[in-house]
């Protein structure tokens, strides 16, 4: 079934852990996105990539990481996790002037 | 301002009854317009579109756009338990990131 895929569904996290959390497509979308979402403040954008090989900085960037090798991964990496980053991360992607993204099923990340 | 405001709700119905979701916008410079649902523990589908001013219909939904007044609707009719969900309002920013921008949500149980 086409879509994007997300991995771990959930993760518990120790403060001061490097995790990656992984995306992947399989609708040779080329651009992607990192959404959290967190009760009272919507979705709101971290990272995107339009096509592979370029990325840019979202609404809040800070302390997350992308790269975007090829068209199909786009994975999100947290360095050094904190409190402050427990949400969850919906991975998107959408064609060229596409109307509406498709969503991933979401990763549930509580840093302690 | 938010760029994009949504009455967060939660909104409770008896089956059967019209629904209202609306969301308001600052930008006079925006042209798509999306509803997305999204049930609990899952990521956001996309559930209508429209461009510029004027209804859509799709069954039992219809969005509507007023750009005069930077208002944008989603009115169900013969709501159903199936449509308990959280409805998001979100809008494409045409710059270079071609960014959705999300309202904060509104959440909706209809009461069978």
């Amino acid at each position: 079934i086409a879509g994007i895929t997300q991995a771990p569904t959930s993760q518990i996290l120790a403060a001061g852990r490097r995790m990656t959390l992984r995306c992947t497509q399989d609708m040779r979308h080329n651009a992607m996105y990192w959404y959290r979402q967190d009760l009272g403040l919507g979705l709101r954008l971290i990272h995107y990539s339009n096509t592979a090989g370029t990325t840019g900085k979202g609404e809040v960037p800070d302390g997350y990481s992308v790269s975007r090798a090829n068209t199909d991964d786009f994975p999100l990496t947290l360095a050094s996790a904190v409190p402050s980053q427990t949400s969850v991360y919906f991975c998107a992607s959408t064609t060229p002037g596409g109307y509406g993204y498709t969503f991933g099923s979401g990763t549930r990340l509580t840093v302690v | 301002q938010k760029e994009v405001e949504q009455d967060p709700g939660p909104l409770s119905v008896p089956e059967g009854a019209i629904v209202s979701l609306n969301c308001t916008y600052s930008n006079s410079a925006f042209q798509y317009f999306m509803w997305y649902r999204q049930y609990s523990r899952k990521g956001p589908e996309l559930l209508m579109y429209t461009y510029s001013s004027g209804n859509k219909e799709d069954g039992r939904f219809t969005a509507q756009v007023d750009k005069s007044s930077k208002y944008i609707s989603l009115f169900i009719r013969d709501s159903q338990p199936s449509d308990s969900a959280t409805y998001l309002c979100a809008i494409r920013d045409g710059g270079a990131t071609n960014k959705l921008i999300f309202g904060t949500g509104t959440l909706l149980a209809v009461q069978p």
